[in-house]
Formats: C-alpha cells, structure tokens, sequence
C-alpha cells in the first residue's frame, strides 16, 4: 500500500489564482480530512469527510472547497488564493470506527505570493 | 473537545525514558486521550490513546492518572529519533473532529 499520498509536494501561487491539491489514499479509508500548519503553529483542520458524497467544515474552512465522489480521493480546492493561505497542508485519513488512529500524508507546501 | 495544556518544550538524555505531561482537567467521561508526533515537517504519526487504563505499545506507554485530569507519555528509552513535536489531544470516540493544538517540541540530547 501507498498509503496517503499528495501532490504536488510544492506550490508557489499567485493571488487570484486557483488550484486543487491532491490527496488519495489505497486503505479503504471512510474518513478523510484536511488540515493546515502554519510556521510555529499547531496543525488546524480545514475540511472532513466520514464517507463518500459526505463533506463537513473544520476549524478553518473559509476559501476552501471540497468533495468526495469516491472512498479514494479527497481534493482541497482553493478558488481563489491569498497570501494568508501560504501553508503546509496535510491530508489524512482513518479506518477504525473511533476516527482518532489517522494516517497523514507528507504534505504539500504552498506559497501564495 | 476538552482543552490540553502541554509544556511548549522539553529537554531529555539520550538513553533515557522521555515523559511527557499533559494536563486535561475538563475532560468528559466519554473522552479518550490520544497521542501523536510530529518529526521535522513529516506529517503527524499516531502513537497510543486511552480512556482511563495505562496502555502500553511498541512505541510508548500512556499513563492516565485515576481522576483522568492529567496523563504522561512515557518513552521509555529515548533515540535521537525521537526528536518531534508531541500532541496530546482529547476527543469523543467516532468524534468527526480531530483538534491539534500547540503541542510540546521534545529534544533529545546526546
């Protein structure tokens, strides 16, 4: 198994611009989720999603979109970036029915200058 | 979620057990407490979670004290490697959300 994987693993954006950030994983995971870390700071969570067609707003969700339309695969799509989003994002997912044992991804970094 | 208060950081001998405190005085009866880290800018890794028994894993062992206000995460013979930032976290079982919050930056001496 792969395991969670994301691409890209760096992004450099312009404000205004739009991306997705990828994130699949092979373990036949239920619950997905994304978070961000900023420099020095704790990891914040941005979007979750306990199954497919099934997506739910973290700490975090404003200028972000997502969606779920297969168990696999779990984008965070930014519509419109701004320098404030510059950040380290991590995907996870779970498969034991508590959610809390989540295996993360290696992270994309994104800078929005 | 229950709020966590960890210690920003910590210092420990290499060869020596590292013992990390996490203080979490509100918590609920339904609430586990979990544990992760964080290597360098890896993603995050699971350690060990319980509710109000001491576990023990190939990694560490968690020790929850009986009034389950505050617990200890035992490493019980710390490597250079294990140098991270550890995350103690408090949650509902089958909660959709999972909260980090500061966590304790662990150094591990030689």
């Amino acid at each position: 198994n792969a395991g969670v994987t994301q691409t890209p693993k760096f992004q450099v954006l312009k404000t205004g611009q739009s991306m997705t950030l990828q994130c699949a994983q092979d373990m036949n995971h239920e619950y997905m989720s994304w978070y961000r870390q900023d420099p020095g700071m704790g990891l914040r969570l941005i979007h979750y999603s306990v199954g497919a067609g099934i997506t739910d707003q973290g700490e975090v969700p404003n200028g972000y979109n997502v969606s779920r339309s297969t168990t696999e695969d779990f984008p965070l799509r930014l519509l419109s970036a701004a320098p404030s989003q510059t950040s380290v994002y991590f995907c996870a997912s779970s498969s034991d029915s508590s959610r809390g044992e989540q295996y993360f991804g290696p992270g994309t970094r994104l800078t929005v200058t | 979620d229950a709020k966590t208060t960890q210690p920003p950081s910590m210092d420990c001998a290499e060869g020596r057990a590292a013992n990390l405190p996490c203080n979490h005085s509100t918590i609920s009866g339904n609430e586990y407490v979990y544990w992760y880290r964080q290597i360098h800018s890896q993603g995050p890794q699971y350690i060990i979670h319980g509710l109000k028994n001491n576990e023990t894993n190939e990694m560490a062992s968690l020790i929850i004290t009986e009034d389950r206000k505050s617990s200890t995460l035992i490493l019980p013979h710390a490597t250079l490697r294990d140098t991270a930032v550890y995350y103690c976290i408090v949650r509902v079982y089958r909660d959709d959300k999972i909260i980090f919050g500061k966590g304790t930056r662990l150094h591990i001496l030689p």
